[in-house]
């Protein structure tokens, strides 16, 4: 496989579920990006990785839990969520912060 | 902080016709600026982007797009536009020092196109 990619594409979910998303990328790059996408809002940056280690986390809840367990991976780790998470989760790359980030597909979110 | 403002959120333009979105943005850095699509249920595919030397950039699909430093502005065009090119196009701006604000994006501006 290339490029970036996710799992689930889709996700259905109860606000007392625990979940989990997961992101790859076959690229070799550095950094890794969490976004939130919902309707009628721009994206929203929720956390970045550079080299492994967190540098930014924009005032997420924490009910969103991300982990970088080596540069290829990126996780979203997801529990007692609102309706109001509803959204598409988008997974990121780029070769270091700053340059062209490359996207996967999205996961589709929807918590009942 | 960098800041992106793209004020059409919506552009409908007839197929074959010219089309220019606009985006200006904001920063106290020097800065990275790109352009994105995103076609319905995908995430997003970068389309151009300008990092440093010429001021008019090419992209894929038949996309361009100009720098303008004392406007700070990186509008987007093309001269002849197809169906296909119906989508959600995000203008994004990072600082070239590498930040770790990643990329800011503009709300974005859904071209839609009338046959």
């Amino acid at each position: 496989e290339t490029g970036v990619t996710q799992t689930p594409r889709h996700l259905v979910m109860g606000m007392t579920n625990k979940k989990s998303l997961k992101c790859e990328q076959h690229l070799g790059h550095n950094a890794m990006y969490w976004y939130k996408q919902s309707a009628k809002k721009p994206l929203e940056l929720m956390f970045v990785y550079s080299l492994e280690e967190r540098v930014e986390n924009n005032s997420v809840p924490s009910r969103f839990s991300p982990e970088c367990p080596n540069s290829s991976h990126l996780f979203l780790h997801l529990h007692t969520l609102q309706p109001e998470d509803s959204a598409l989760y988008l997974c990121a790359s780029s070769q270091r912060l700053g340059l062209e980030q490359f996207f996967g597909p999205g996961t589709r979110l929807t918590v009942l | 902080a960098q800041s992106v403002t793209q004020l059409d959120s919506q552009v409908p333009v007839f197929e074959e016709a010219p089309v220019e979105l606009r985006c200006n943005y904001s920063s106290s850095v020097s800065v990275y600026l790109f352009w994105y699509v995103q076609y319905p249920n995908q995430g997003l595919q970068l389309l151009l982007k300008y990092l440093s030397g010429s001021t008019l950039v090419k992209g894929i699909n038949g996309f361009e797009a100009e720098f303008n430093k004392s406007q700070t502005s990186f509008h987007l065009r093309k001269p002849s536009v197809h169906i296909s090119d119906t989508a959600e196009y995000f203008c994004a701006v990072s600082d070239s020092g590498g930040g770790a604000d990643g990329l800011t994006f503009g709300k974005g501006t859904h071209l839609i196109i009338q046959p």
